[in-house]
């Protein structure tokens, strides 16, 4: 299977509890999001890397989140301390290319659940 | 108000109809992109454009940049084009997402 990867598919936890997803994006791709779905609403943005490097992070994430990408390959999001507002489907998507250009490519994300 | 807007939120229609989704957006972009989820979260990316119209299949995808305005039409509606139809605009390197059109073909 050569497109984006996210793991795991489920994942339930106890409010409090720490979390970590991963992502593994199209290998060539250079550009890696994280989005947030709640039901009936669009993905939010969460954060972008270019490469290794977080780009911009969303105003939206509390300091509870953070995500890194090293060495430019897959990516981890993790939530400290989790709320039940946290629970959603964390989408991962990657890309190449700009503009119109821009190949976009999704994975079939995480639905977390916090009790 | 959100930067993307969505018509309409739902929409209903019987196979064979042509249908049109209509995005609007208040920020300047760089592209659009016009995406599809199926029920499981799948989504998948139909059109990417910044200019003009676009057409793949039975899908016609067109924008005017001006009016800060897209449509997605879809011609001889299908069941199997059931599914939330979400618009993407590409401003200051990230894609801001509409709320989505949730569509429903009954055969």
């Amino acid at each position: 299977d050569t497109g984006v990867s996210q793991n795991p598919r489920h994942k339930i936890t106890k409010r409090g509890q720490n979390v970590t997803f991963r992502c593994d994006p199209i290998s060539e791709h250079n550009r890696l999001y994280w989005y947030r779905q709640t039901l009936g609403q669009g993905p939010e943005f969460l954060t972008y890397f270019q490469n290794e490097a977080q780009l911009e992070k969303s105003r939206l994430l509390s300091d509870r989140f953070s995500a890194e990408r090293p060495k430019g390959s897959f990516s981890t999001l993790e939530i400290q301390r989790t709320e039940q507002g946290d629970s959603a489907m964390y989408l991962c998507a990657s890309s190449l290319g700009v503009g119109e250009e821009e190949k976009l490519f999704f994975g079939s994300g995480t639905q977390l659940s916090v009790l | 108000k959100n930067e993307v807007e969505q018509s309409p939120q739902n929409l209903t229609a019987q196979e064979g109809e042509f249908i049109t989704i209509n995005c609007s957006y208040s920020v300047g972009i760089s592209a659009l992109h016009w995406l599809q989820q199926h029920p499981g979260g799948g989504i998948v990316s139909l059109f990417m454009l910044s200019s003009g119209k676009k057409k793949h299949g039975r899908l016609i995808a067109t924008i005017n940049i001006q009016e800060k305005h897209s449509s997605l039409h879809i011609t001889a509606s299908h069941p199997r084009d059931s599914a939330v139809y979400i618009c993407a605009v590409y401003s200051s390197l990230k894609l801001t997402f509409g709320t989505g059109t949730r569509l429903t073909i009954i055969p």
